[in-house]
């Protein structure tokens, strides 16, 4: 089993819904999450960062984790064509090793 | 500000040869990561390096892959002799490590995307 798990996706939807992205993980030991966004041909780059359970909002995006199952969510909200990518669920194995779910690829209709 | 610095930005090669990815991370950061990322196995990372000395080289695939980070401005990625499978964008990342942080934020480069035949 894989620490951390995400669907592949792909998944569309059209402009202005709201996109649900999520992920599980193994070990319970886990405290740091994060959601990072990879555009085509580009290196991830670090979204938002959750500190054990609870929400996180930045603007549209929210964040949160549910230590009770091991589930990890993003949430969009009026999502944007400018949100298509690729977004990679992670976590802290230790202080500097992260972990990468596989990346759902989200692509936003016009 | 210049961000990592990957070279070269794509790479084709035949099976056999060697090859060698290059890597500059953000001027001040003092941990550099080596990833690979393919579709089967997503983002993986396979060494990486505090002040410049290799601390965790578990994710390294084989003998064939070596790293070196002779300064604290470069890095280097080799694979000798490459195979078809080792085919796959391969990122640098650097980080700040600060003492008593719990975590640090890794800034990715662009990456350099291998194909060998």
């Amino acid at each position: 089993q894989k620490e951390v798990e995400q669907d592949p996706g792909p998944l569309s939807v059209p402009e202005g819904a709201i996109v649900s992205l999520n992920c599980t993980y193994s070990n319970s030991a886990f405290q740091y999450f994060m959601w990072y966004r990879q555009y085509s041909r580009k290196g991830p780059e670090l979204l938002m960062y959750t500190y054990s359970s609870g929400n996180k909002e930045d603007g549209r995006f929210t964040a949160q984790v549910d230590k009770s199952s091991k589930y990890i969510s993003l949430f969009i909200r009026d999502s944007q064509p400018s949100d298509s990518a690729t977004y990679l669920c992670a976590t802290y194995s230790s202080a500097s090793k992260i972990i990468f779910g596989s990346g759902t690829r989200l692509s936003i209709r016009p | 500000d210049a961000g990592v610095i990957q070279s070269p930005r794509h790479e084709v090669t035949e099976m056999g040869q060697e090859v060698t990815l290059r890597c500059k991370p953000i001027s001040g950061h003092n941990s550099l990561f080596w990833y690979r990322q393919t579709m089967m196995r997503g983002l993986e990372l396979l060494i990486y390096f505090n002040n410049n000395v290799p601390i965790d080289d578990s994710g390294m695939p084989e003998d064939r892959f070596s790293a070196k980070m002779p300064n604290a401005s470069f890095s280097t990625l080799k694979i000798q002799p490459s195979e078809p499978r080792d085919s796959a964008v391969y990122f640098c990342a650097s980080s700040l490590r600060i003492r008593g942080a719990t975590t640090y934020e890794q800034y990715f480069g662009p990456g350099t995307r291998l194909t060998v035949t």
